[in-house]
Formats: structure tokens, C-alpha cells, sequence
């Protein structure tokens, strides 16, 4: 099945600075998606991206589609302590009448006042 | 508009018990996904509803889990017998079906379920 590897597992940066993520594939998406989950909540949908190369702006978040269409990042700017939370990557592939969401693993923020 | 509402929050039960989890979805969405959630992990997709439809189910353990959604609204998820690998929360999501690929998952809080 597909698989996604998503880089870092954890972060632990100062307030202001900026964050960088990633995530590969081992397989083509149609969509890919980045999420933040805060304790005790579900993942809340920050970005979504449909097109091989476009990049999409979020306030403070910036990603990208990779040309391939099997990696993604997703970047953070001027990082701020409400940004501490699990980001997740997800990867959409269309198939029939599935179009199920295959995510990473997570990468863990936290940020430093 | 409300979201997805699901219930209870947390559960703790014994292994080899049984135990209920409950989803209602955003008003109108069509499609519902219940998800399995290990810490330290990312959702793994149990089962895609449409409507009252099942779409895909191949990663539900069917041995020991069954889901349904009989009006295509309200879904609820079962576990008989729980295993202590069961530990972990439970998300239910839904959204609109009309246009997937291009559409939002929104998720509702989850249920956090110990298996003792």
C-alpha cells in the first residue's frame, strides 16, 4: 500500500522562527493536504494543494505540490507559541470511488516562548 | 453550521469487552470515514461510507470490528472483543461527496478508547 514518510518526527524551535516539513511518497497523489491536530482535537484541514507544482499560501503557511506528485512541504513562518501542535501530511489518490487520505506520521511542534 | 459530532470522548473498558463509538456527521455531507488513530501515528482509515453504502472497508478488522450507517446519516462503530492493540482514538469525518478530489475532510474530536 502506499506509504508516506514525513520529516522531522519533532521540532523544537524558539518563537519567530521559521519551520520547514516535508513528505515523500512512494506513489503518485492526485491531492495532497497538510493538517494540524491540537490535543484532545482532530485534525483541522490548513492547506490543500491539487496541481504538481502549485504552491499555496496560508498567512504564516506556505506549500507546495511537488512536480513529481510524491512530495510535499510545508512551510512556517515567523512561528508563533499557538502554532505548537502535530502537523500531519496526507496524500489523496482518486481511484474509482475511493478517494480515501493516506497520511504521515506526524511531525510534532513545539515552540518556545 | 455544527460540526462533526461524535461520542462518547473517552471509554475505558477491559479486553474481550465490547464497546460502542457514535458519529453524526456535518448536515448534507454524504460521505463518512471512520479513522484509527495510535498515538504517535497518523488516522488509518477503518471505513468510507456513501450515503448508506460502503465504499471501501479492506484495512476493517472484520473479526472483531463492524460499522453502519442504515440511514445514511448517524453512523456507529463497534468493537466485539476488544484487544489491548485497540487502545488509540477513533475519529469520524465527513464531507460532502459531490466533488471528492477536490473536497474537505472535516473531522470531529474523537473518541479516545483504553483497552485494559
Amino acid at each position: 500500500g502506499q506509504q508516506l514518510n514525513q520529516s522531522p518526527q519533532s521540532m523544537f524551535i524558539q518563537e519567530g522562527e521559521d519551520v520547514s516539513m516535508n513528505c515523500t511518497s512512494s506513489s503518485i497523489f492526485n491531492t495532497w493536504l497538510w493538517y494540524k491536530q491540537d490535543p484532545g482535537e482532530g485534525p483541522v484541514l490548513l492547506i490543500a494543494l491539487y496541481k504538481a507544482g502549485e504552491l499555496t499560501s496560508n498567512g504564516r503557511l506556505t506549500a507546495q505540490f511537488g512536480i513529481t506528485r510524491k512530495d510535499s512541504f510545508l512551510n512556517i513562518s515567523a512561528s508563533i507559541p499557538s502554532d505548537v501542535g502535530i502537523y500531519f501530511c496526507a496524500g489523496r489518490y482518486s481511484g474509482g470511488s475511493n478517494y480515501k487520505l493516506t497520511f504521515g506520521k506526524g511531525t510534532l511542534l513545539t515552540v518556545n516562548p | 453550521e455544527a460540526g462533526v459530532a461524535q461520542s462518547p470522548r473517552y471509554k475505558i473498558i477491559e479486553k474481550r469487552q465490547s464497546v460502542a463509538f457514535w458519529c453524526n456527521p456535518i448536515s448534507g455531507h454524504a460521505t463518512l470515514y471512520w479513522y484509527q488513530q495510535i498515538l504517535g501515528q497518523g488516522p488509518k482509515l477503518l471505513i468510507q461510507f456513501q450515503n448508506n453504502g460502503v465504499v471501501d472497508d479492506s484495512q476493517l478488522p472484520k473479526d472483531r470490528f463492524s460499522a453502519e450507517r442504515l440511514k445514511g446519516v448517524d453512523s456507529t462503530l463497534k468493537i466485539q472483543p476488544a484487544k489491548l492493540e485497540d487502545s488509540a482514538v477513533y475519529l469520524c469525518a465527513s464531507e460532502r461527496g459531490a466533488q471528492p478530489i477536490q473536497e474537505t475532510q472535516y473531522f470531529g474530536p474523537g473518541t479516545r478508547l483504553l483497552v485494559l
